[in-house]
């Protein structure tokens, strides 16, 4: 059954450090999302891309974050400079177009872990 | 602006019971509504997706109800193994907006002892 991965699963970097998160949907999906749960926190949306371009993002988005699709299967999240508060779990997901009735499938999530 | 809260935060109960876990929604407007299982640092897991227009939808030992007019779902878990324990959240897209983020619940913490 087609899934969403994500790598790494686990990410330790210092503070101001750029990260970059990968993963990749579903291969016939076109809508793709990124997620964050900080530890003991509600899941919470930061950003969506659809047709190569960013359709929504929350506050939490700054310009410190920046999503990209380089090629046509991996999806990114960036982060330039990474603070203490951005340390959470990732979560990348997606889902097909067309109905909104469809459900959005979740990759493992990458666990950020900043010092 | 769409809320969603999930009662109670934490349940344990004795393997082989059937239980209850709660998720409350303050707009009724939504198309479906999403229950997912996640374990202990672990990602999301997909349980079941109960569509605006339908009351149940059910799978293996798992029920989800829908009430949009009173802005609840249930999640029944029938017959408990200690394997079911886990959180549980639901979540439901953004209704009218751009691209329907899902808005998530607090979660249930369950346990499930043997």
């Amino acid at each position: 059954e087609p899934e969403v991965t994500q790598t790494p699963s686990h990410q330790v970097t210092q503070m101001g450090q750029e990260v970059i998160l990968r993963c990749v949907p579903i291969s016939n999906h076109l809508y793709f999302y990124w997620y964050r749960q900080i530890l003991g926190q509600k899941v919470e949306f930061l950003v969506s891309f659809y047709n190569n371009e960013i359709s929504e993002k929350s506050e939490i988005f700054d310009d410190q974050f920046s999503v990209e699709r380089p090629d046509g299967s991996n999806f990114t999240l960036k982060i330039r400079s990474t603070k203490l508060e951005d340390s959470a779990m990732y979560f990348c997901a997606s889902r097909p177009s067309g109905s909104i009735y469809n459900e959005q499938f979740f990759g493992p999530g990458t666990r950020l872990t900043v010092l | 602006k769409q809320e969603v809260t999930q009662i109670p935060a934490a349940l344990s109960v004795p393997e082989g019971e059937n239980l209850v876990l709660n998720c409350s929604f303050t707009d009724s407007a939504i198309y479906n509504l999403q229950w997912f299982r996640q374990d202990p640092g672990k990602g999301l897991t997909s349980l079941l997706l109960i569509q605006s227009s339908q009351r149940e939808q059910t799978s293996g030992r798992l029920n989800a109800s829908l009430d949009k007019s009173s802005g609840r779902s249930t999640l029944y878990i029938a017959a408990s193994q200690p394997g079911d324990s886990a959180t549980y959240l639901c979540a439901v897209p953004n209704y009218g907006g751009a691209t329907n983020k899902l808005i998530f619940g607090t979660g249930t913490l369950l346990a499930v002892q043997p």
